[in-house]
């Protein structure tokens, strides 16, 4: 069955650097989000992606964050100058339409890529 | 503020035992209701409701959403050890973003 798939697995990096997350997404799906998860707390929706723009975001993806489909296949996730708040296991994932259209089209989440900011 | 609220938080259970999970939501335009298996990682797909009153099956896993009262049950019948997981539960909004609970933690005991 096709999967997300995300790299790196594990990623630790000092603050104020740059990261770069990378997913890719299902190769026929359209619509393309990244969520994240803070240890213990709940999985939050950063930002969706279609049409090569963002289509919504919420609060937590300011400035800092930015979203790229930068050719057919990957999708990507950068943080300017990482904090320490930004710790989470970060997942991408995607869909072939908007989910909720057809009931045989939920969310395809990746196995995630764990944020470490020290 | 959209929110949806799943208990319990944790719930010990033994093997064979029968589990009721609940997910109450207050989110503006509500489009569908979905639950999610999260093992060690990425949450795995397991329903997702639109309708009221049509439960939906899986082997030994079922759920039903009540879109008058706001919630959603998710059933385990004859739990096993493989069953142990957080579940969470989640609501799609017209615009397409999932809205999470905090998730169940089930831990089912030999």
């Amino acid at each position: 069955e096709p999967e997300v798939t995300q790299t790196p697995s594990h990623q630790v990096t000092q603050m104020g650097q740059e990261v770069i997350l990378r997913c890719v997404p299902i190769s026929n799906h359209l619509y393309f989000y990244w969520y994240r998860q803070i240890l213990g707390q709940k999985v939050e929706f950063l930002v969706s992606f279609y049409n090569n723009e963002i289509s919504e975001k919420s609060e937590i993806f300011d400035d800092q964050f930015s979203v790229e489909r930068p050719d057919g296949s990957n999708f990507t996730l950068k943080i300017r100058s990482t904090k320490l708040e930004d710790s989470a296991m970060y997942f991408c994932a995607s869909s072939i339409i908007r989910t909720g259209t057809a009931n045989n089209s939920p969310l395809h989440f990746g196995n995630g890529t764990r944020l470490t900011v020290t | 503020e959209d929110k949806v609220v799943q208990s319990p938080l944790s719930l010990v259970v033994h093997e064979g035992d029968t589990v009721t999970l609940n997910c109450s939501y207050e989110v503006t335009n509500f489009r569908s209701l979905l639950w999610y298996k999260q093992e060690k990682k990425a949450p795995t797909f397991l329903f997702m409701l639109t309708s009221s009153g049509i439960e939906k099956k899986s082997g030994r896993l079922s759920s039903i959403l009540d879109k008058k009262e706001l919630f959603s049950i998710l059933n385990i019948t004859a739990t096993q050890t493989g069953d142990s997981a957080v579940y969470l539960c989640a609501v799609e909004n017209q615009g397409g973003k999932l809205i999470f609970g905090q998730g169940t933690e089930l831990s089912v005991k030999p």
